[in-house]
């Protein structure tokens, strides 16, 4: 059973471009979470979302941040007119259901964001 | 304000010795605690989890306690290894789908 997997492994971009990360859950895993690891500093829950639906997104920047996980295909992370201070690792990890208690969740290897 | 601390300092020990990382916690009631470890540029992996109403957990090596009052969770590594030097992480978890981390701890273990 393969485990979470992120792509890609390390992003680097310009001042302005667009980052768009990847994050496939575990085979039978219906949730999916992502956080943000700045240097030297733990990680932030950033959103939670389930198939089609955005289900806390209360640790998301309100501007130029945006998440989805379609009924099809992985769970992207999109980052519009990158600034510097969006360096950082971004990880993901899923957990298998719900039901009013959290799951283990399970991350990934995370993906590496550089602006230059 | 809420805080989750742990010793931001690296904790050196021997082989074989017992190591104990600390992670405390004001302003939150979370229903369960969990311990991760994670290594240099990899993700973190689960390694135990504590409910609320459980004091202590173990693992094989590993063992964890959890005091609701103290606002406190202790975690043990037994005749530990090279192989543990890692930093160790404990999130917090309010019942309500997101973790909340600690920065974490980084364990250095020497032959």
């Amino acid at each position: 059973n393969a485990g979470v997997m992120q792509n890609p492994r390390h992003l680097v971009r310009r001042r302005g471009q667009e980052a768009r990360l990847r994050c496939s859950p575990m085979k039978g895993h219906s949730h999916v979470y992502w956080y943000r690891q700045l240097p030297e500093e733990g990680l932030k829950f950033m959103v939670y979302l389930q198939k089609e639906n955005i289900i806390d997104e209360s640790g998301m920047p309100k501007e130029r941040f945006s998440a989805e996980f379609p009924k099809e295909g992985p769970s992207i992370l999109r980052i519009q007119q990158v600034v510097r201070g969006d360096s950082a690792a971004y990880f993901c990890a899923s957990s298998p259901s719900s039901g009013g208690v959290t799951d283990t969740q399970y991350f990934g290897p995370g993906t590496r964001l550089t602006v230059l | 304000s809420q805080k989750i601390e742990q010793n931001s300092e690296a904790l050196n020990i021997q082989e074989g010795k017992t190591a104990t990382l600390t992670c405390n916690y004001t302003n939150y009631s979370p229903a369960y605690l969990q311990w991760y470890r994670q290594d240099p540029g990899r993700g973190p992996v689960f390694l135990l989890l504590i409910r609320e109403n459980e004091k202590e957990k173990r693992k094989e090596r590993l063992k964890v306690t959890f005091d609701t009052t103290l606002k406190q969770s202790l975690f043990h590594i037994t005749a530990s290894q090279p192989a543990d030097s890692a930093t160790y992480l404990c999130a917090l978890d309010t019942g309500f789908q997101k973790l909340v981390f600690g920065t974490g701890t980084r364990l250095l273990v020497s032959p």
